[in-house]
């Protein structure tokens, strides 16, 4: 079935840049978002491209998108500490399109 | 800005009590989803609702209804609470049409049944 995979955890420098990555088994994937969930709140939506882009840039955020391989990134330029989140990946396609598929989730930890 | 709040951030329950847990959004939105948040589980989707009146099944509807007799507002109903069903709750509003994926969602409720 659908799938959207994304590695667990990420630590980085302040400073630093940080890119999360996420895969995803459905090519009819039409969009594909990235949330933020900070500690004790609900989730928020950061940015999202749509399939026919590759790349999508927005303030320090930079969305890579490769159709071929099903990959998507998450680059965020000069990370601070309020960066530190958990950051999921979605997908939705074109058949069942009020549905999104989930990564689990990639907690990213800034160090100063 | 975009408000979904959600009526209790925590509540406890005792195993086979009937629980409401309430969700408002006040952007008119069409969408409006139920999710569960588990460690090493992610988010899973309860149920959700595209119209007033209307409700569709998500991946884990078992043991959860739902209710939407208005657009602004959408209820979950446990009708008999269990051990396993304690859990964060995470209701979602989105907009309809190329915008469905963009969910706002509530600070969540944490419910702990005992």
């Amino acid at each position: 079935g659908e799938d959207v995979e994304q590695s667990l955890f990420l630590s980085v420098r302040e400073g630093d840049s940080s890119v999360i990555n996420c895969t995803y088994t459905d090519s009819s994937s039409t969009y594909l978002y990235w949330y933020k969930q900070e500690p004790g709140a609900g989730l928020q939506l950061l940015t999202y491209i749509f399939s026919n882009m590759d790349m999508k840039q927005d303030q320090r955020l930079t969305v890579l998108l490769n159709k071929k391989d099903k990959h998507l990134s998450l680059r965020i330029a000069d990370t601070q500490t309020g960066d530190s989140a958990i950051y999921f990946c979605a997908a939705r396609n074109a058949g069942n399109n009020r549905k999104l598929i989930w990564g689990l989730g990639t907690s990213l930890a800034v160090n100063p | 800005d975009v408000k979904v709040t959600q009526s209790s951030r925590y509540l406890v329950k005792r195993t086979g009590e009937k629980v409401f847990l309430e969700c408002v959004q006040d952007m008119d939105h069409e969408n409006m989803f139920w999710y569960r948040q588990d460690p090493g589980l992610g988010l899973r989707l309860i149920y959700f609702s595209y119209d007033v009146k209307m409700k569709e099944k998500g991946d884990i509807p078992e043991g959860y209804s739902v209710s939407r007799e208005k657009k602004e507002r959408f209820s979950l109903i446990l009708e008999s609470a269990s051990t396993n069903q304690t859990s964060m709750y995470l209701c979602a509003s989105s907009p309809g049409g190329v915008h469905t994926g963009e969910l706002f969602f509530g600070e969540g409720s944490r419910l702990t049944v005992l």
